[in-house]
């Protein structure tokens, strides 16, 4: 079965440092979502994008968070610089576009781990 | 407020044994409602989700949710554990208008031989 692909598997940086997250969505995906999840907690939206389009970033701190998916396809999440906060697991989803919503359904990754020194 | 309670943070039952995890949301809208399961170092999995219909839904692994409208509630349930059931365990709510997903704290199961 096609799999989300997500680099890097692990990520210890330092505060002040930047990091960015690499993920590959299953091919044909339109939609492509990045969550937070911080230990002991469910995944937060961070951004979701339609094709290339931001349809809702509004969970993203913009002064120190970017996220593109300039092609449409494959996607970056930028962190700069990097707070002891933002030690979490990044998760890429993606999903199709269905017409009936009851078809409906997220592919996850198996995510970026960050921890922040 | 759109919000998803998982009162439980830990459960511990037998093998064998049955199992219900409580999921409650708070939704404003027709709720689109989700478990998905997690295993340590992977991502989620979608076990099964309701959208309208039948509110008995059956998913993979022989797990089952049950929605109650009146109680805004969406709690899954297993007739008989297995040891390879042991993960975290998510439940999320997502609106008619929107794709955009919540998702509870979770509810960590263990599963003793």
């Amino acid at each position: 079965e096609a799999e989300v692909a997500q680099s890097p598997r692990y990520k210890i940086t330092e505060k002040s440092q930047a990091v960015a997250f690499w993920c590959d969505p299953i091919s044909g995906h339109a939609t492509l979502y990045w969550y937070r999840q911080i230990l002991g907690q469910g995944p937060e939206l961070l951004v979701q994008f339609q094709d290339e389009s931001v349809v809702d970033d509004s969970q993203l701190p913009k002064d120190r968070f970017s996220a593109e998916r300039l092609k449409g396809v494959d996607s970056t999440l930028k962190i700069q610089p990097a707070e002891l906060g933002d030690s979490a697991m990044y998760l890429c989803a993606s999903s199709l576009s269905f017409q009936d919503r009851s078809d409906e359904k997220l592919f996850f990754g198996s995510g970026t781990q960050l921890s922040v020194l | 407020a759109q919000s998803v309670t998982q009162p439980d943070i830990h459960i511990t039952v037998s093998e064998g044994a049955s199992l219900e995890l409580r999921c409650n949301y708070s939704y404003g809208a027709t709720p689109y409602l989700f478990w998905y399961v997690q295993s340590p170092g992977q991502g989620l999995q979608l076990l099964l989700k309701y959208f309208s219909g039948d509110t008995l839904v059956q998913g993979i692994k022989g797990f089952e949710a049950e929605f109650k409208r009146s109680q805004s509630s969406f709690n899954l349930r297993k007739p008989s554990v297995h040891w390879s059931d042991a993960a975290e365990y998510f439940c999320a709510v997502a609106g008619s208008g929107t794709y955009k997903y919540i998702f509870g704290t979770g509810t960590r199961l263990k599963v003793l031989a």
